[in-house]
Order: C-alpha cells, then sequence, then structure tokens
C-alpha cells in the first residue's frame, strides 16, 4: 500500500542547514510527484515545494531562496534542505503524494497520501 | 497569494448537520480541496475537486462551491468527526485556508 515517511534531526540550531528525508512505498517517484508542507503548532499548513516525477522542480517563492528538493529514485527518498533556519521555521513537516486531476479543461492537484509527519525544533 | 478564509471554530451535536465554509480571495474554478485533520495526525484528504468524495471516506461528508466560495458539510455529524477541517487550492500554486476546528458537543 501507499506509505510514505519522513525522517530528519529533530533539533536544529539557528542558522543551520535542515535535512529531511521522505521515503515512499508502494509507488514509483517517477509516476508521481511529492511535495513537502510545513505546519507550525496548531495553526494552518504551508506548501514549500515539489518534486515533479519528471525530476523536475517548483518551489513557494517565500522560500525559494534557501530551500532545495531533490531526489533519489533508486531508494524512493525525496529530499528536503533549507538553509538559514530560524526559529520560526520550527514545526511539523510533511511529505504528500500528489494526483493530478483533470476537470473542464484544467488540471488541478490534490494530496492524497501524506506521511505521518516530523517534528523540528530549531532552538540553541 | 491566493488567500482562502476560513471561519475559526464550530460547535454541534451528533446527528445535526454542519456546513464548514472556505473563501478565496479570487477564483480557482473547482479547484478547491478538502482534508480532515485530527490532534497528532496527518492531514486526510476528504474532497477533490470542490465535490468528488475520496476512496472510503463516508457518504457523510460532501462537497460544493466553484469560484470563491466552497462548503464542506457533514450530515449527520458524529463523535469521531471532531477535528479541524483545512480547505486547499491548486488553482494558483498551493495554498491552505486556517482551518476549522470543529467541536462536536
Amino acid at each position: 500500500q501507499v506509505q510514505l515517511k519522513e525522517s530528519g534531526p529533530g533539533l536544529v540550531q539557528p542558522s543551520q542547514t535542515l535535512s529531511l528525508t521522505c521515503t515512499v512505498s508502494g509507488f514509483s517517484l517517477t509516476s508521481y510527484s511529492v511535495h513537502w508542507v510545513r505546519q507550525h503548532s496548531g495553526k494552518s499548513l504551508e506548501w514549500m515545494g515539489r518534486m515533479w516525477s519528471d525530476g523536475d522542480t517548483s518551489y513557494n517563492s517565500a522560500f525559494t531562496s534557501r530551500l532545495s528538493i531533490s531526489r533519489d529514485t533508486s531508494k524512493s527518498q525525496v529530499f528536503l534542505k533549507m538553509n538559514s533556519l530560524q526559529t520560526e521555521d520550527t514545526g511539523t513537516y510533511y511529505c504528500a503524494r500528489e494526483v493530478l486531476y483533470y476537470y473542464d479543461g484544467y488540471a488541478y492537484w490534490y494530496f492524497d497520501f501524506w506521511g505521518p509527519g516530523t517534528m523540528v525544533t530549531v532552538s540553541s | 497569494d491566493t488567500v482562502l478564509t476560513q471561519s475559526p471554530a464550530l460547535a454541534v451535536s451528533p446527528g445535526e448537520r454542519v456546513t464548514i465554509s472556505c473563501r478565496a480571495s479570487e477564483s480557482v474554478s473547482t479547484g478547491m480541496h478538502w482534508y480532515q485533520q485530527k490532534p497528532g495526525q496527518q492531514p486526510k484528504l476528504l474532497i477533490y475537486g470542490a465535490s468528488n468524495l475520496e476512496s472510503g471516506v463516508p457518504a457523510r461528508f460532501s462537497g460544493s462551491g466553484s469560484g470563491t466560495d466552497f462548503t464542506l458539510t457533514i450530515d449527520p455529524v458524529e463523535a469521531d468527526d471532531t477535528a479541524t477541517y483545512f480547505c486547499q487550492q491548486s488553482w494558483n500554486d498551493f495554498t491552505f485556508g486556517s482551518g476549522t476546528k470543529l467541536e462536536i458537543k
């Protein structure tokens, strides 16, 4: 069955780089795009970026200068790297699988499976 | 960015009908989707494309709307529906609403 699971350090010092891994199973990264979404404690969800199934990437403009998403298809893993972390980056980070849906000639995307999330605290 | 506005909280009794609204700052056509998130869990997809029920989701959940105004309806509400409900648009990149916390009295 489809599964995604995030992993990462848990605690990162301010100004350092965050590295997270999303390991997927039950589907191929060359067939589905995977996104990163974060959530500040008890608050709304924020889209960060996407690894397209063809290997291309796209990012939320709020993160473009410090965010990088990559993948290793042989290991079924998608990676997130974000530098210059600040306390405001504390939160839960999710990876999610994207589904493409066509209606009336337009393409829409939504997230059908999510990982359980990994909590990241930015603190010295 | 397309801003999605949701009312912050609702409280209803079991068996009642509840509607949760989401208003977009610009038209998103039918590119609106709904998720349920329980404490300590990841979001779960309920509705995609404004009105399509995700497989495995109870028929008590339904969605409607297009353009800027959307509604998620739960009828009848059950105690297990206690959660925060988020709308998400995919017309202009991806943004989420601030969430509506549903309490079952």
